[in-house]
């Protein structure tokens, strides 16, 4: 059974840093681009980044919203994604989900996410 | 960057109706487009994928059609559980973008 389950969530001060974790289980995890998307309270999905595997050296791509403060990272050997997130503001409060980026014919599908994790930016 | 715009943003209708969700790109994405579900404080789930491909596990009452800039998804017959947010998300070029999402709602 496909598993993914983020932590890492609180209350942070704006200007504030946050590292968000989703371990994950039950599938290859290095053969998966990984993705996280995010969700603010009463609001739609957005994207904020991927990380692609190691045959890409791991590419990374981010959101224009988060490019500069945000940094995806992975470490396969122990299935886990990470989200470094700097300079925090308001508007970075949400659900943060981890998602795998399932390739098929040169595009993606997010078919596993996890349950999410919620990051407050509040003084 | 491309735009998604779902319609309508709310839908009112009942146990056992054919209901459509249109989802209009700002320019052309061929078919990379996927359809998600969501119900309030769970994670979505992805329903269709490449525009028109079911997902393993979703029923068969889903179904999506399009190409290029126009997409839709219909529900054949809704089923009590049908009812939540519904969210197309493109996947041809960086940023990744969902649409505003339509909430379908029990009349």
């Amino acid at each position: 059974e496909v598993r993914m389950v983020e932590s890492g969530g609180g209350l942070v001060q704006p200007g504030g840093s946050l590292r968000l974790s989703c371990e994950a289980s039950g599938f290859t995890f290095s053969d998966y681009y990984l993705d996280w998307v995010r969700q603010a309270p009463g609001k739609g999905l957005e994207w904020v980044g991927r990380v692609k595997d190691k045959a890409t050296g791991y590419i990374t791509e981010y959101a224009a919203s988060v490019k500069g403060r945000a940094t995806i990272s992975r470490d396969d050997s122990k299935n886990s994604l990470f989200l470094q997130m700097n300079n925090l503001k308001a508007e970075d409060t949400a659900v943060y989900y981890c998602a795998r980026a399932r390739l098929l014919a040169g595009r993606t599908n997010f078919d596993y996410w996890g349950q999410g994790t919620l990051v407050s930016v509040s003084s | 960057d491309i735009q998604l715009t779902q319609s309508p943003s709310f839908l009112s209708a009942s146990v056992g109706d054919r209901v459509t969700i249109t989802c209009r790109a700002s320019q052309g994405i061929n078919t990379y487009l996927n359809w998600y579900q969501q119900n309030p404080g769970k994670a979505p789930k992805l329903l269709i994928y490449a525009a028109s491909t079911l997902q393993s596990g979703v029923p068969s009452r889903f179904s999506g059609s399009g190409s290029g800039t126009d997409f839709t998804l219909t529900i054949s017959s809704l089923r009590p559980e049908d009812f939540a947010t519904y969210y197309c998300q493109h996947v041809d070029s960086f940023p990744i973008t969902f649409g505003q999402g339509t909430r379908l709602e029990i009349k």
